[in-house]
């Protein structure tokens, strides 16, 4: 079945780097961009950006650009999001999640803890 | 602050209706019909419940349904259930990024 894998929990101090996989299955991965999304404890879904896994190309969000490098392995079908620079404000789950052609996220993958702390 | 603006909280008995609204502006909301909406359990991963304004992915109950006028778009959940007690999100897209709404939780009192 159609499924995105996550990476396990990571716990980092404040300015280090963490790199979170995404590995996909049942399905081409070249075919749809990979999202990444992340949720603070007790707060919303926030968009980190995308990348898409045919060319490679990436686009974030204001908030994240010159902090994070997202970047695709063909030959496994797994995505990757670097974030570095890390903060406490930066603890929550990270998601990747599948984009379709009608600009929905119709699969989403477990969720990786990230939890920053000295 | 998010882009799109939901409520923070709405409630509903079970049985009634209820509308969740999700206002952008005329570059996101309003100028694309790419809006879609999501439900979140605590501590689970979003599901998708409505793509392109309207649509319903296979397996998502027809209770749910969308609908959009000018920057705002709108969730509705008809013959609420204690199980759609949740949090919900929608998203549109815009100039090759996704925005969020803050999320509405939803109580079935």
């Amino acid at each position: 079945q159609v499924q995105l894998v996550q990476s396990g929990p990571e716990v980092k101090k404040p300015g280090a780097s963490v790199k979170v996989s995404c590995k996909a299955s049942g399905y081409t991965f070249t075919i749809y961009d990979i999202h990444w999304v992340r949720q603070a404890p007790g707060q919303g879904l926030e968009w980190i950006g995308w990348i898409n896994t045919y060319t490679g190309n990436t686009n974030y969000a204001r908030k994240f650009q010159g902090r994070v490098t997202m970047t695709t392995d063909t030959s496994t079908s797994t995505a990757y999001m670097d974030l570095r620079s890390l903060r406490s404000d930066d603890t929550a789950v990270f998601y990747c999640a599948r984009l379709t052609v009608t600009e929905a996220f119709d699969v989403w993958g477990q969720g990786t803890v990230v939890a920053v702390s000295s | 602050q998010s882009a799109l603006t939901q409520p923070a909280s709405v409630s509903g008995s079970p049985g009634q209706s209820i509308a969740i609204s999700c206002t952008g502006t005329s570059s996101n909301v309003g100028g694309y019909n790419y809006v879609s909406w999501y439900q979140q359990y605590p501590g689970k991963v979003p599901k998708l419940l409505i793509y392109e304004v309207s649509s319903r992915p296979s397996g998502i109950s027809n209770r749910f349904s969308g609908s959009k006028s000018g920057n705002t778009a709108a969730l509705t959940i008809s013959g609420l259930q204690a199980e759609d007690e949740a949090d919900y999100y929608c998203t549109s897209y815009t100039n090759f990024t996704i925005l969020f709404g803050g999320g509405t939780k939803l109580t079935v009192l």
